[in-house]
């Protein structure tokens, strides 16, 4: 099956800085992929959607000053957690599918996560 | 919230019986997706069953959807210990590939 890396798996900051996640589709293209942010406990929240060549949309209540998205590539896309603070501290997981084209969805691959802890 | 419901929220059970978990979902779909988590890692993907399907089989999985109801159901057969995880059915209302993820079932398989 397809396969969606992320980079780093876990990762500890300061308060204050600044946290590159990266995603990586490793077997297929992807102009589209998601962003989520999982709470302990709890379930997935889909945060922005990454569009290859154009700007990311945001869900409601997601600022997109602090999370900026860039999708440079059709295999990559980067979640910048700027000036991030404990309250950030989260598990972030990105999604990509092979067969988003023409209004029809499938099958949804993620990456395995990457845990943020901000201190 | 649009995320639907799922329930129970947690199944504790012994190795070889069934587990069966319900999701409900708000709005109409075109498919329903079931996921496992295993804790703090990222999500497989289990089985995908389109609104015009009924029922769906792969191995020890098996999904109904009763779109009337809104309604989704996962039974796992024979379980094992390995299959101790969360697991969330997920729907795409406006397929566009962003999914909404119930709250999820955690179970447990004792060995």
């Amino acid at each position: 099956g397809a396969v969606v890396s992320q980079h780093p798996s876990w990762v500890i900051c300061k308060s204050g800085t600044s946290v590159k996640i990266e995603c990586r589709s490793l077997d297929f293209q992807a102009t589209t992929m998601f962003w989520y942010r999982q709470f302990p406990k709890q379930s997935l929240m889909l945060m922005a959607t990454s569009n290859e060549g154009s700007k990311a949309t945001y869900e409601q209540g997601v600022e997109k000053d602090k999370f900026l998205i860039n999708h440079a590539s059709l295999t990559l896309s980067t979640l910048t957690v700027t000036s991030a603070h404990p309250e950030d501290s989260s598990f972030y997981i990105c999604s990509a599918s092979p067969g988003l084209a023409g209004g029809i969805t499938d099958t949804q691959y993620f990456g395995p996560g990457t845990r943020l802890t901000v201190l | 919230s649009q995320q639907g419901e799922e329930d129970p929220q947690a199944l504790s059970i012994q190795e070889g019986e069934n587990a069966t978990m319900n999701c409900s979902y708000k709005t109409s779909i075109n498919n329903l997706q079931w996921y496992r988590q295993n804790s703090g890692r990222g999500l497989v993907h289990l089985i995908l069953i389109r609104s015009n399907e009924r029922e769906k089989h792969s191995g020890r999985l098996r999904v109904t959807l009763d779109t009337s109801k809104k309604s989704s159901s996962l039974l796992i057969t024979a379980s094992r210990a390995a299959d101790t995880a969360s697991y969330f059915c997920a729907t795409d209302p406006g397929n566009t590939g962003k999914l909404i993820f119930g709250q999820g079932t955690t179970l447990q398989v004792k060995p």
